[in-house]
């Protein structure tokens, strides 16, 4: 089944406590995105990669990482998160010009 | 900057009316794309429909049609004979091309939808 996959679903974590989200996609889709959502804010783009190797930042940039080693593996990294990271997250990929396609997304709270 | 509006915050039906979001977007790209994700009560998005900035025609599947309209930079969506699990937040959004196939999507706020039995 064509799928985006994201681990964990649901995460509470402590300020400070180096985390990783981790998002696969077997699609062989060049393009993989992460997304943020907020109340009131809507979603927004973190950070972006067309392909190996190959990433960027998007909107809201600060206080993530990501990398981009395989092509279908795009880890969402908070070196020492914050409770304003408390969010919503969602990975998702495409081909490079396609529909995104989402994976279930991920509930952080930290305290 | 681009931009997408969904004036509708939300909207309550009872079951098998139509219903009607609208979505209006801003952009000076002339060739873009957009979009409408459903995201149920579960949480996840889930992808409807893309259509590109050439393309006009309306669009049909099932209970679902779409009507795109560049002249009121307009991409509404119709739900007919509405049932209780089209309840959702349905977002529209607009690719920001930035060449090389890379694509953001700029999202509305979304339409929270409501089927009542």
């Amino acid at each position: 089944e064509a799928q985006v996959t994201q681990n964990p679903r649901y995460l509470i974590t402590v300020t400070g406590k180096k985390l990783t989200v981790t998002c696969s996609q077997n699609m062989n889709h060049e393009y993989m995105s992460w997304y943020r959502q907020d109340p009131g804010l809507g979603l927004r783009q973190i950070y972006y990669s067309m392909n190996v190797e190959v990433t960027d930042k998007g909107d809201v940039p600060e206080g993530y990482k990501v990398s981009r080693k395989e092509k279908r593996n795009f880890p969402l990294i908070l070196e020492s998160p914050s409770p304003n990271q408390t969010s919503l997250y969602f990975c998702a990929s495409s081909f490079l010009g396609g529909a995104q396609y989402f994976g279930p997304g991920t509930r952080l709270l930290v305290l | 900057a681009q931009k997408v509006t969904q004036a509708q915050t939300e909207i309550s039906v009872v079951e098998k009316e139509d219903v009607t979001l609208d979505c209006v977007y801003e952009t000076r790209d002339t060739t873009y794309y957009l979009f409408w994700y459903k995201q149920p009560p579960s949480g996840e998005l889930v992808f409807l429909i893309r259509r590109n900035s050439f393309d006009e025609q309306n669009e049909i599947s099932g209970r679902y049609s779409w009507n795109f309209q560049k002249s009121t930079s307009s991409f509404n969506f119709t739900i007919t004979a509405s049932q209780v699990v089209d309840s959702a937040v349905y977002f529209c959004a607009l690719s920001e091309a930035r060449g090389g196939g890379s694509e953001k999507l700029v999202f509305g706020k979304g339409t929270k939808l409501t089927v009542n039995p």
